[in-house]
């Protein structure tokens, strides 16, 4: 069936890295735009980041701009959150979504945690 | 950026009520609205897209409407199952979703 799943979650260190990777299955992966969306511990939902089907456009919301980056493989149907330079304040569910102009397949979600 | 304000934040009903939760846009974002039902401890879900256009598979108890920067999510006839937090979002410029509502059982 159409989904996907995230990993690579887990805890940090305040100034660390972790890479988090979601992968596709059940529909053309390659035709999709995909994007991270974020929550923080009883917070609401925070877009993070996007990029376009073939990887030729990425955007990012300013709070992680210059620290995070998106990147995406079509061969093996997955996109990568590459995340350095890690704040408390980044601590939360991350989310991967297919965009379908609205956002119709979620992930189930991977926990970040960042702290000493 | 474009800002979107969900009322109310919370809001305390009963199984059959009528809820109607508003989001107002900061801009004019046409119809590029849509709505998303979120359960604890689960992704979030796709209810209505580009405003007022029911996602396949939701109840036909859920409606949405709006144009420009005013919008509205109605329940009809609100069911045990629909006990969550929704979210608007926007999707004419980048993208924002509204602060959420809590619906909760009166």
């Amino acid at each position: 069936q159409v989904q996907l799943v995230e990993s690579g979650g887990g805890v940090v260190q305040p100034g660390g890295s972790l890479r988090l990777s979601c992968a596709a299955s059940g529909f053309t992966f390659s035709s999709y735009a995909i994007h991270w969306v974020r929550q923080a511990p009883g917070k609401g939902l925070e877009w993070v980041t996007f990029i376009r089907y073939d990887g030729s456009d990425k955007y990012y919301a300013d709070s992680v701009k210059g620290r995070f980056t998106i990147s995406r493989d079509n061969s093996k149907n997955t996109v990568y959150l590459q995340m350095n330079s890690l704040r408390a304040e980044d601590t939360a569910v991350y989310y991967c979504a297919k965009d379908r102009g609205a956002f119709d397949i979620w992930g189930q979600g991977t926990m970040v945690t960042v702290s000493s | 950026d474009i800002q979107m304000t969900q009322s109310p934040s919370t809001l305390s009903a009963s199984v059959g009520d009528r809820v109607t939760i508003t989001c107002r846009a900061s801009q004019s974002i046409s119809s590029w609205l849509a709505w998303y039902q979120q359960k604890p401890g689960k992704a979030p879900k796709l209810l209505i897209y580009k405003a007022s256009s029911l996602e396949s598979g939701v109840p036909s108890r859920f409606s949405g409407s709006g144009s420009g920067t005013e919008f509205t999510l109605t329940i009809s006839s609100l069911q045990p199952d629909d006990f969550a937090t929704y979210y608007c979002q926007q999707y004419n410029t980048r993208w924002t979703f509204g602060q959420g509502t809590k619906v909760e059982i009166k």
